[in-house]
């Protein structure tokens, strides 16, 4: 079992904001990352630390963290952005790598 | 602009061992981590392990006792090898650039490979 948990499946509004979280013990300590993955290809990084984006990843992806809770908002999403969604950190240790289960983003 | 670009066999039989090679182009191989992540069909992610540049690893302690991570800094390549495969290791695997933030408490995940669907069949 992870480490770090995310609901299976969210669903979004043309063009309205939803935030996918991310819940974990070890995020009291260690900031996630953000992964956006579409059918048949890799994973692709969309936030890091703090509040990071990856050149090229659109303003309306943003991250924040509170507690054992990473959240990443995604404010005005558009059809493009329907995907599974991944977060990642340490471990309770710290000294090795856990994912979420993932995330079905759909947009309605 | 570093990408990973990653080889090796894509149909195993159970009781062989996988084995996969990464090559990194395009930027420096030092100061980073340098990571296996699969992801069986239908599933999530899976990190395997990593190498820094100096041979230093991590495991995924579920799969520690198979797996062997390797570098070549010589080629800028780092490879894979994982003993006893079942079905269960069926899955596309990744090589990952690792980079540690500045912090300590930050790290991600990013350039990725193109993937390689390993399917372990009798």
């Amino acid at each position: 079992s992870s480490e770090l948990t995310q609901d299976p499946a969210v669903s979004v509004a043309l063009g309205q904001t939803v935030r996918i979280t991310c819940q974990g013990d070890s995020l009291r300590t260690y900031y996630a990352s953000w992964y956006q993955q579409k059918p048949g290809q890799a994973p692709v990084l969309v936030i890091y630390g703090k509040n990071n984006r990856p050149s090229g990843i659109p303003d309306r992806f943003s991250g924040s963290s509170s507690g054992n809770t990473a959240s990443l908002t995604i404010t005005g999403a558009q059809a493009e952005d329907e995907a599974d969604y991944y977060c990642n950190s340490r471990d309770s240790s710290g000294n090795h790598v856990v994912f979420g289960g993932g995330t079905k983003l759909t947009v309605l | 602009q570093v990408q990973l670009q990653q080889w090796g066999a894509g149909l195993l039989k159970p009781s062989e061992t996988l084995s996969l090679t990464c090559a990194v182009y395009g930027g420096s191989f030092s100061g980073y981590s340098w990571s296996w992540i699969r992801q069986p069909p239908g599933k999530g992610l899976e990190w395997i392990g990593e190498i820094t540049h100096s041979g230093s690893t991590k495991y995924n302690p579920s799969l520690k006792s198979r797996v062997t991570i390797s570098v070549d800094t010589s080629k800028n390549q780092f490879s894979l090898k994982l003993s006893s495969v079942t079905a269960a290791d069926t899955a596309v695997y990744y090589c990952v650039r690792r980079t540690r933030g500045g912090s300590g408490n930050e790290d991600w995940f990013d350039p990725w490979g193109q993937g390689t669907l390993v399917t372990v069949s009798s």
